[in-house]
């Protein structure tokens, strides 16, 4: 089961930062956030992953709540072309680490 | 570097056929995996395989088997395709160390009739 929860859609007007939650409450120690993106039926893009601190790159900035239960995505300025869903991920740790995917956020940029 | 490689594209397919979807990549990456995902839903993990030889059931195993020969290539057959198993198919692959990110390939698109 996937670990995380979203809302089901959102709406951004074009060139206003775009907010994107996810909870993630049970969450272990050593286990990394990651955000993907997947426009229509395209393989998912991946944007940026973190443990617990903040981090940006030259997609958006991920902000990690100090208890780790929640995180935010943050599209600074978002433009219609980043009209997506959105999918917020914890890796599994095991064997071999998993990426469970769950229904994501379909973000809509408006003009 | 074309990175992860799904062929075919596109495939039809009669109620009963057998098929092979292939998956290669070029990264070097040690993980490869199969996801499927119907319309309007998210990604569902099938199989994976942490190293070339072994394999493990994700959340939807039944109706696949699935082929780790080599590194590069990861394999995903249906023996008797149904018409629940229409839906778009991902691979993806992974270096599991430093917490690099998980890559995906652009998808094989396959309908059962």
């Amino acid at each position: 089961d996937a670990k995380t929860t979203q809302p089901t859609s959102m709406d951004c007007a074009e060139g206003r930062a775009a907010n994107l939650p996810c909870n993630h409450s049970t969450i272990s120690g050593n286990e990394y956030v990651y955000w993907y993106r997947q426009i229509h039926s395209q393989g998912p893009q991946y944007i940026i992953h973190g443990l617990k601190n903040n981090e940006t790159n030259e997609m958006a900035s991920l902000i990690i709540t100090e208890d780790r239960k929640s995180s935010t995505l943050i599209l600074p300025h978002a433009t219609l072309r980043d009209t997506a869903v959105y999918y917020c991920i914890v890796r599994v740790r095991g064997n071999t680490d998993k990426l469970i995917f769950g229904t994501g956020t379909r973000l809509q940029v408006f003009p | 570097n074309a990175g992860v490689t799904q062929t075919p594209k596109f495939q039809v397919l009669k109620t009963g056929q057998s098929m092979t979807l292939q998956c290669a990549q070029d990264m070097n990456h040690n993980s490869m995996y199969w996801y499927r995902q119907d319309p309007g839903m998210g990604l569902r993990l099938i199989y994976y395989s942490a190293s070339e030889g072994t394999t493990d059931k994700g959340e939807v195993p039944n109706g696949y088997n699935v082929s780790r020969l080599n590194k590069r290539e990861f394999s995903l057959r249906l023996e008797s395709a149904a018409p629940s198993q229409t839906s778009v198919y991902f691979c993806a692959t992974l270096l599991t160390e430093n917490n690099q990110p998980q890559h995906f390939g652009d998808g094989t698109r396959l309908s059962i009739l």
